[in-house]
């Protein structure tokens, strides 16, 4: 199972709205709407940001958000703060008692 | 409080072993699935296994063979062996809860796997 294709690096200025792409294909993606994504901080453990493609989990500011078109899923970040400052990582349920994750985007708060 | 602590990990030559646990507190493993998943340095993340609550566990074929999760329900623990070692299985190792929806949502702390001469 191949990794999830993400870009390697995002930006923004504080207050914009930045979106970030996680490509698969038609057997992960594509086919569930089991997309997940997650936060990491250096040196921490991954943190739950959006399940089921759109979902949010108690506690997430709705300023995350997330949605799928065929085999891309986005998350879009808006109204930019400091403290979103992180790598962020999406996932997918794959079938077969079987998951796929992205390489990794590193957002940047200009 | 809902968390998984885990411990083990260290510095092994290639072709070693070792150990690393998952102790869950604030719910039951065996009533859930656990995955472990593994993040190489500089890298993203990768899907290592998957434990059901029946006790079925499913691998990634990268570490198929090799690589094997034990679970004690008398602890609340879940526990990854690692034998044949080779220096690409260098990486953070998380265990993580899974939801309903396929998302993992209480990760471990991570403990740092290091295979090296």
């Amino acid at each position: 199972q191949s990794a999830l294709t993400q870009p390697p690096s995002a930006s923004g200025s504080p207050g914009q709205s930045v979106t970030i792409s996680c490509t698969g294909t038609s057997s992960d993606v594509g086919s569930y709407s089991f997309v997940s994504w997650y936060q990491q901080f250096p040196g921490k453990a991954p943190k739950l940001l959006i399940f089921e493609v759109s979902k949010r989990p108690s506690g997430v500011p709705d300023r995350f958000s997330g949605s799928k078109s065929g085999n891309t899923a986005s998350l879009t970040v808006s109204g930019l703060q400091a403290e979103d400052e992180a790598e962020y990582f999406c996932s997918s349920f794959a079938g077969s008692h079987n998951w796929v994750f992205g390489g990794g985007t590193k957002l940047t708060v200009l | 409080e809902v968390q998984l602590v885990q411990s083990g990990g260290g510095l092994v030559q290639p072709g070693g072993s070792l150990r690393v646990s998952c102790a869950a507190s604030g719910f039951t493993v065996s009533n859930t699935y656990i995955s472990w998943v593994r993040q190489a340095p500089g890298k993203g993340l990768e899907w290592v296994s998957v434990t059901y609550s029946g006790g079925n566990t499913y691998y990634a074929d990268s570490v198929k063979g090799r690589l094997t999760v034990s679970r004690d329900n008398s602890k609340n623990t879940l526990s990854l062996q690692m034998n044949s070692l080779r220096p690409e299985d260098t990486a953070v190792y998380f265990c993580a809860r899974g939801t309903t929806k396929n998302a993992f949502d209480i990760w471990g702390q991570g403990t740092v796997v290091t295979v090296s001469s």
